[in-house]
């Protein structure tokens, strides 16, 4: 069964400064996504990066990027110009890409709070 | 984008009374809901998976005769929690999968479960 972990619970960051948030998984599979989600204060799940496996470039979103180190099974998140909206409380989730409807795999999750 | 309309968000009961939360894809065809429920300051856990015009399926340990779901219709999931007790207080997340979502998931704003 595939595992994901997220060994820091809580990080805080100065605002306008970059974050790290680190997370690594345990698969078999060589097809699967990878994702971040953010839970604010309001508890509403919210997609902020995604990651095929298959792809060798770095997702980016906008101040979001991932690190994506397939053979060491590691996917940290980078937050640049760190925001007081980014306080939240962030999940790494696995999926595997051999059907679709199967469930995210989450991670512990990590509590970043902002610093003004 | 797709969106999953989760009600009520928030629900007080009495022990011993029975709780219906409702979940509603929108603007695409939920094939698969999963719900899930998460205690304060962790992790989302699995409690089932269900597919339209399916029984669900239970991750172990979660009473299937307590926390009946239906999903009878590809837009519409239900999670009735039978003879509520102080315990199953919690926060409930639905997350919904369908044809044409590749990638992630798309989740409801979740349900408060107060049970006094």
């Amino acid at each position: 069964a595939q595992t994901v972990t997220q060994s820091q619970p809580e990080m805080s960051v100065q605002e306008a400064e970059t974050v790290t948030l680190s997370c690594t998984y345990d698969t078999s599979e060589s097809d699967y996504y990878l994702f971040w989600y953010k839970q604010p204060p309001s508890r509403q799940m919210i997609l902020v990066i995604r990651q095929e496996a298959y792809k060798q470039q770095n997702a980016t979103e906008n101040r979001f990027s991932v690190n994506f180190q397939k053979a060491a099974k590691s996917f940290s998140l980078k937050i640049s110009d760190s925001q007081l909206g980014d306080a939240a409380m962030y999940f790494c989730a696995y999926r595997t890409a051999n059907s679709g409807n199967t469930p995210l795999v989450f991670g512990k999750g990590t509590r970043l709070s902002v610093i003004a | 984008g797709a969106v999953v309309s989760q009600h009520p968000s928030r629900v007080i009961c009495k022990s011993g009374t029975s709780v219906k939360i409702e979940c509603r894809s929108l603007d695409f065809q939920a094939t698969t809901m999963f719900w899930y429920r998460q205690f304060p300051k962790q992790s989302l856990m699995l409690m089932a998976t269900s597919n339209e015009g399916s029984k669900a399926t239970y991750e172990q340990g979660v009473e299937k005769d307590k926390f009946l779901i239906n999903h009878a219709s590809l837009t519409l999931s239900t999670l009735t929690v039978t003879s509520a007790h102080p315990e199953d207080s919690s926060f409930y997340i639905c997350s919904a999968w369908g044809r044409g979502l590749y990638y992630g998931y798309t989740f409801g704003s979740g349900t408060r479960l107060t049970v006094v």
